[in-house]
């Protein structure tokens, strides 16, 4: 099973959609859980870390299941702009952080 | 609002030459990471730095690889012998402290090996 894994997708979706994504990973002692947003090209930004309680950031929620280890990333009333990668991060080591492979998302007009 | 800086943002180089690629975290973190992206695939962990020494490093953080913290400000990345194989975007990462995992990254530098 790979440390972290995340269907590449594309999804594509209209304007105003809701689009969730999920991502699993192995290693249950892991102590921290990221979504970050990449650009073509461009480095990852920190769109927001994943609690156990769930954490909204506007139009973001995202979920993590520690029974099941996958987190997820909800987005709601989807814009062009949010036509990107999103990887998923997982800490399995205080030193350590393992990325998926991204999930292509691209918002159609 | 203070940000990872990298400098160059292109270095192309030539196969077995050496390369230091650099970067300014952000000034009150302690946390300093390298990353590396080929086009196409995963950004993919190389290694971490912590009060002046390595705390963890890939199977890719080979011995062709060493980081340095030559001043309070600089982080840099060096590549002895390049190959093909290492061209890529590297990327330069930081965090605040202990009890915050958040990492903030810099633009990348995209290095070319011919």
């Amino acid at each position: 099973r790979k440390e972290v894994e995340q269907d590449p997708g594309p999804f594509n979706v209209p304007e105003g959609a809701t689009v969730a994504f999920n991502c699993t990973y192995s290693n249950s002692a892991s102590q921290s859980f990221f979504w970050y947003r990449q650009d073509c090209r461009k480095e990852p930004k920190l769109l927001m870390s994943v609690y156990s309680s769930g954490n909204e950031d506007g139009r973001f929620t995202a979920q993590l299941n520690r029974a099941s280890q996958y987190i997820s990333l909800l987005i709601r009333d989807s814009k062009l702009s949010d036509s990107a990668t999103y990887l998923c991060v997982v800490n399995p080591k205080t030193y350590k952080y393992i990325f998926g492979t991204g999930t292509r998302l691209k918002v159609l007009a | 609002e203070p940000e990872v800086t990298q400098t160059p943002s292109h270095q192309v180089t030539q196969m077995g030459q050496e390369v230091i690629l650099r970067c300014v975290p952000i000034s009150n973190h302690l946390y300093f990471y390298w990353y590396r992206q080929i086009l196409g695939q995963k950004v993919e962990f190389l290694v971490s730095f912590y009060n002046n020494e390595i705390s963890e490093k890939s199977e890719i953080f080979d011995d062709q690889f060493s980081v340095e913290r030559p001043d309070g400000s600089n982080f840099t990345l060096k590549i002895r012998s390049t190959k093909l194989e290492d061209s890529a975007m590297y990327f330069c990462a930081s965090r605040t402290s202990a009890s915050s995992y958040e990492q903030y990254f810099g633009p990348g530098t995209r290095l070319t090996v011919t």
